[in-house]
């Protein structure tokens, strides 16, 4: 069974693009969660969709947004790029979003802003 | 506000021994703990999953909940140095679609 398939790996932007970051969750799963992860802050909740709906927010600026479409695949976009927004970006899916399964990531893409 | 918290480390034990890391949480509703385990440079990975008190053992590890006093451990048996890496401790309240994850313990096993 593949995993949760992230893309693109790597990406290198300047300030003040945009980018959009895709997952495709384990087949079957239904929720999709999104995470930034830096050194210096951890782990630290974007967003997370269930069937097509955004159904839990963390406390990102709104420059960060994403959607889920109708086969689970995800995708997250950052507008206005700043350099703190380098970070690995990761993408977590579970079976069901109400049970108490784990999530389980994808490899993440590394986001270099120049 | 949920909190996880777990000692950063490093904690460092020689191969063959007994790594035992520790998470405490704050929410008192928890129903669901996850350890997972994140190498540099990689994603984490699922190693357990526990929703009792008790112990619950998988090969060379073993997670132990206690909810009447908040913490949930991860001991390795005949720790290797392929065990190092950063183990994350996440932390689900009953009431929640979303596990928060403490900031993780960097574990390196020396030959």
């Amino acid at each position: 069974k593949a995993g949760v398939t992230q893309t693109p790996r790597y990406l290198i932007k300047t300030r003040g693009q945009q980018v959009t970051l895709s997952c495709s969750p384990i087949s079957g799963h239904r929720s999709v969660s999104w995470y930034q992860q830096t050194p210096g802050q951890g782990l630290q909740f974007l967003f997370e969709y269930f069937s097509e709906t955004q159904r839990n927010k963390g406390n990102f600026p709104g420059r960060f947004s994403g959607r889920q479409f109708s086969n689970s695949r995800s995708e997250m976009n950052v507008s206005t790029l700043e350099l703190g927004d380098s970070a690995l970006y990761l993408c977590a899916s579970r079976l069901d979003g109400g049970a108490n399964q784990p999530q389980h990531f994808g490899d993440g893409t590394r986001l270099s802003i120049l | 506000q949920k909190e996880v918290e777990q000692n950063s480390g490093p904690l460092s034990v020689p191969e063959g021994a007994i790594a035992s890391l520790n998470c405490t949480y704050s929410d008192r509703g928890s129903q669901s703990f996850f350890w997972y385990r994140q190498y540099s440079g990689k994603s984490p990975e699922l190693i357990m999953s526990i929703y009792s008190n008790g112990d619950k053992e998988d090969g060379r590890f073993t997670a132990q909940l206690n909810k009447a006093s908040q913490y949930v451990s991860l001991l390795i048996r005949d720790s290797q140095p392929s065990d190092s890496a950063t183990y994350l401790c996440a932390v689900k309240a009953g009431g929640s679609y979303i596990p928060t994850f403490g900031r993780g313990t960097s574990l390196i096993v020396h030959p």
